[in-house]
């Protein structure tokens, strides 16, 4: 694989269930990224780490957690859907969280809470 | 608070030139990026700014005044495959991006 990858690609969840997004970058980048993108609005921060074994809370984090056990993996779990979360989700990566660090984007999870 | 302001749709002729402006207001300033957008699909990096001025890759130039809070993007010759949503992203003071909500090109034949 080449840069970044998510999964799954897209989700109908009923709400209440747990689920995870996945997402693995295999260019060695320390600092990696969720977002949600939701029309009319810009990509907003939900959780980051610039390292592995460290997390950080972004823009909007309630209902969300993530861990960085490795360089390369960064989950996303949603304990318990709400219809709010409906969205689509981008995970992305940087070689350092710094000034002029350019982010590079997985392929987005198309997520549905019902 | 920290805002971008881009407008939210543009429409062009294909050949023509055309500039998205963005204003900004964030808590410190480490550069302004431009990323693009097509339908369906992830962003993709097209250019930084982090001094005043022009920065020119091919038929995409961005400008930024940090005075002003402002920059812009400016495309040239326009092709179909232009068609797109063009993200401005500020990195404030903690190394985090703000989007803005992006702006929808239409290239018209």
């Amino acid at each position: 694989i080449a840069g970044i990858t998510q999964a799954p690609t897209s989700q109908i969840l009923a709400a209440g269930r747990r689920m995870t997004l996945r997402c693995t970058q295999d260019m060695r980048h320390n600092a990696m990224y969720w977002y949600r993108q939701d029309l009319g609005l810009g990509l907003r921060l939900i959780h980051y780490s610039n390292t592995a074994g460290t997390t950080g809370k972004g823009e909007v984090p309630d209902g969300y957690s993530v861990s960085r056990a490795n360089t390369d993996d960064f989950p996303l779990t949603l304990a318990s859907a709400v219809p709010s979360q409906t969205s689509v989700y981008f995970c992305a990566s940087s070689d350092q969280e710094g000034m002029g660090d350019t982010q590079y984007f997985g392929p987005g999870t198309r997520l549905t809470v019902l | 608070g920290q805002n971008i302001d881009q407008p939210t749709e543009m429409t062009a002729t294909e050949g023509a030139i055309v500039q998205i402006n963005c204003t900004y207001q964030t808590s410190g300033f480490n550069g302004l990026f431009w990323y693009q957008q097509h339908a369906g699909e992830a962003p993709t990096f097209l250019s930084y700014n982090v001094l005043d001025g022009l920065e020119e890759k091919g038929r995409f130039s961005s400008f930024l005044s940090r005075s002003k809070g402002y920059s812009y993007l400016l495309l040239k010759e326009l092709q179909m495959k232009d068609s797109a949503s063009y993200l401005c992203a500020v990195m404030n003071s903690n190394y985090q991006l703000i989007w803005g909500a992006g702006t929808k090109l239409i290239i018209k034949p």
